[in-house]
């Protein structure tokens, strides 16, 4: 089993549609989640961070779910601008200072 | 200000130079990181640095060379690479939590892209 899982996608999503992302990992001990969005040929950019809580930032919601090993990203209101690749990203327990990258997750938005 | 630079942003080089990458951060950020995308892959973790002293070297081969210069500054030195290196080589900072649960995240600068000849 992948330490961080993704659906690849693609997702094709018309303009102002709701799109929801999911992610697994496997690490119980991992303590700080992420969702990156990367653009082709581009660093990946941090979105948002995912607290136990759930998030909000603007159209862009994250919950994570650490009894299930389980993070989601709801887009709102998608706008042709969040066609990118979607990365979930987990840092791992105590004192761990290494991130693990889902493969990722292409979303294009259609006009 | 999350930005971090890298130089340069483009790289050809043959299998008998040498070369290095540079990565530069003025956050005040503590960690730093080096690792290496291939295309439609996700990020790799090649080297961590923590307080200037290396702490992860996830196995890479000895024609990778890091070194930390100081807190701002984190070189690659490339020797002797092979045409299966060329990749989009990505330096990322942190503030470094080591010790405490959690974890800030990562900012990544623009990457240089290598193609190895």
């Amino acid at each position: 089993r992948k330490e961080v899982e993704q659906d690849p996608g693609p997702f094709n999503v018309p303009e102002g549609a709701t799109v929801a992302f999911n992610c697994t990992y496997s690490n119980s001990a991992s303590q700080s989640f992420f969702w990156y969005r990367q653009d082709c040929r581009k660093e990946p950019k941090l979105l948002m961070s995912v607290y136990s809580s759930g998030n909000e930032d603007g159209r862009f919601t994250a919950q994570l779910n650490r009894a299930s090993q389980y993070i989601s990203l709801l887009i709102r209101d998608s706008k042709l601008s969040d066609s990118a690749t979607y990365l979930c990203v987990v840092r791992g327990g105590f004192g761990n200072e290494k991130l693990t990258f889902g493969t990722g997750t292409r979303l294009t938005i259609i006009p | 200000d999350t930005e971090v630079t890298q130089t340069p942003k483009h790289l050809v080089m043959g299998m008998t130079n040498k070369k290095s990458l540079k990565c530069e951060q003025h956050m005040g950020h503590r960690a730093m990181y080096w690792y290496k995308q291939k295309a439609k892959k996700p990020p790799e973790l090649m080297f961590v640095y923590s307080y200037e002293k290396l702490s992860i070297n996830e196995s890479v081969p000895s024609r990778f060379s890091p070194e930390c210069p100081n807190s701002s500054l984190l070189n690659l030195h490339l020797h002797a690479l092979q045409p299966e290196d060329s990749a989009l080589y990505l330096c990322a900072s942190s503030q470094d939590r080591v010790g405490l649960a959690g974890g800030p995240p990562q900012y990544f600068g623009p990457g240089t892209r290598l193609t190895v000849l």
